[in-house]
């Protein structure tokens, strides 16, 4: 079975102050790691994927994440945080196994303090 | 505009009122599929669909019916809603299933059930 746990369910940071929300998975076979932003009142949008190949991964508003497979981490980060970061985050993961879609963790919500 | 659009996006309901969620894609994605976000419990799946008359059972499915007669179109049925239904509803599709494709996710329906 696989899973992913976020190990913050909230992350308060001030603005223009770096951030990292965390992500451990669990799967015993190889995987794809997504990260998706919610912002208020909207649907889930991607911000970046690892799908192989190097692993740092640049996403969509200055976010980056990094895939540790030895530490089973993909960590997401931003050197500097504005108050439209504001946000549910998710990470997510797929085995490629079959068709049975994601699993999300429980989410992070970022919030940013002026 | 690639979109998945759901309606409604917020309904007040009674227990055992029938109700249906209805999801559309103008992207020509074989792949849909129902979720609901619960607080402090993420995403889970609900049902997918891998075309056409495709559907199987996510990781939540009780309560619930699909149908897919169309590739564009995949309700969510709720025959005989109660109150554990309230929840937030996200429908969401990709070009096939393949653990590297993204989700393009509706923006969702709100449904409480008195």
């Amino acid at each position: 079975a696989q899973s992913v746990t976020q190990l913050d369910s909230q992350v308060p940071v001030f603005e223009e102050a770096p951030v990292e929300l965390r992500c451990n998975y669990s799967s015993s076979v190889s995987v794809y790691l997504f990260w998706y932003v919610q912002y208020p009142n909207q649907g889930l949008q991607l911000l970046l994927k690892y799908l192989s190949g190097s692993t740092l991964v640049k996403g969509i508003n200055g976010f980056e994440a990094e895939f540790n497979k030895s530490q089973t981490s993909f960590h997401l980060r931003k050197p500097s945080v504005h108050i439209s970061d504001t946000a549910e985050y998710f990470c997510a993961l797929d085995s490629g196994g079959g068709a049975d879609g994601l699993t999300f963790g429980k989410g992070t919500h970022l919030i940013i303090q002026p | 505009e690639a979109q998945v659009t759901q309606n409604p996006r917020y309904l007040i309901t009674v227990t055992g009122k029938k109700l249906t969620v209805t999801c559309s894609q103008n992207m020509n994605h074989e792949y849909m599929s129902w979720y609901r976000q619960d607080p402090g419990l993420g995403l889970r799946q609900i049902y997918y669909s891998m075309n056409v008359e495709v559907t199987d059972k996510g990781d939540v499915p009780e309560g619930y019916k699909v149908s897919r007669k169309e590739k564009r179109n995949f309700p969510l049925i709720l025959e005989s809603p109660s109150p554990n239904q309230t929840s937030l509803y996200f429908c969401a599709s990709s070009l096939t299933y393949s653990g590297a494709n993204v989700l393009t996710f509706g923006a969702g329906s709100r449904l409480t059930v008195l």
